[in-house]
């Protein structure tokens, strides 16, 4: 199974900062991976995909690059609406593991 | 709108079973991967299992695998996860999620809530 780890597992960052969510695979995945948010109390929310193509609807202040083993993703100004968890989840093959989760505060 | 509604959560004891159901509306439901995922109490996310269009193909995690069953009914728009033999772990938020092109999900109902104690 590919595990998916993500860092740091908490952040704390202020209105207006730049934040980077890092994801790292246990083996290549090229760029089939997914970022995911989840405010508190709702569903989870498709951000990205491919790695860094952005769901429609989503604000362009969310971005996401890497490819093979490395992953990011940057919020370029940081909003209060973006206080969530944020996952990233490969889906190079079975079964689609998750990262843990970073979970966002201000 | 595309719409996703989870029914048939509940408490049920240890080696129990529970069947939930998924209504799906505002799309044609025949024409995409449906999925599965969980998320336990204090927990991520964690995918469960996936079905493809016309239910022929079926694919689980490897905690739940013997004991839960994906299937659905494209005639009725509805998606299921039949699970027995329930342990403690289990205990989660099932969320029905529409897979597009197999693998974005795009869309995610609102989750119903398993929980499995004695």
């Amino acid at each position: 199974d590919i595990q998916m780890t993500q860092s740091p597992s908490s952040l704390s960052a202020s209105v207006g900062d730049r934040v980077t969510i890092t994801c790292q695979a246990s083996q290549d995945i090229r760029n089939y991976l997914i970022w995911y948010q989840q405010i508190p109390g709702k569903a989870p929310n498709l951000l990205i995909y491919d790695a860094s193509n952005l769901e429609t609807g989503v604000p362009s202040r969310f971005r996401g690059s890497g490819s093979g083993t490395d992953f990011s993703l940057t919020i370029t100004s940081l909003q209060p609406e973006d206080i969530a968890t944020y996952y990233c989840q490969q889906y190079y093959n079975f079964p689609y593991n998750f990262g843990q989760g970073t979970k966002l505060e201000i | 709108e595309v719409q996703l509604v989870e029914s048939g959560g509940g408490l049920v004891q240890p080696g129990g079973s529970l069947r939930l159901s998924c209504a799906a509306s505002g799309f044609t439901f025949s024409t995409y991967w449906m999925t599965w995922v969980r998320r336990a109490p204090g927990k991520g996310l964690e995918w469960v299992a996936n079905i493809k269009r016309d239910g022929n193909e079926r694919y689980y995690v490897d905690s739940v695998e013997g004991r839960f069953t994906i299937s659905r009914d494209n005639a009725k728009n509805s998606l299921y996860l039949q699970m027995n033999s329930l342990r403690a772990e289990d205990t989660a938020v099932y969320y029905c999620v529409r897979a597009r092109d197999h693998y974005y999900f795009d869309y995610w109902g609102q989750g119903t809530l398993v929980t499995v104690s004695s």
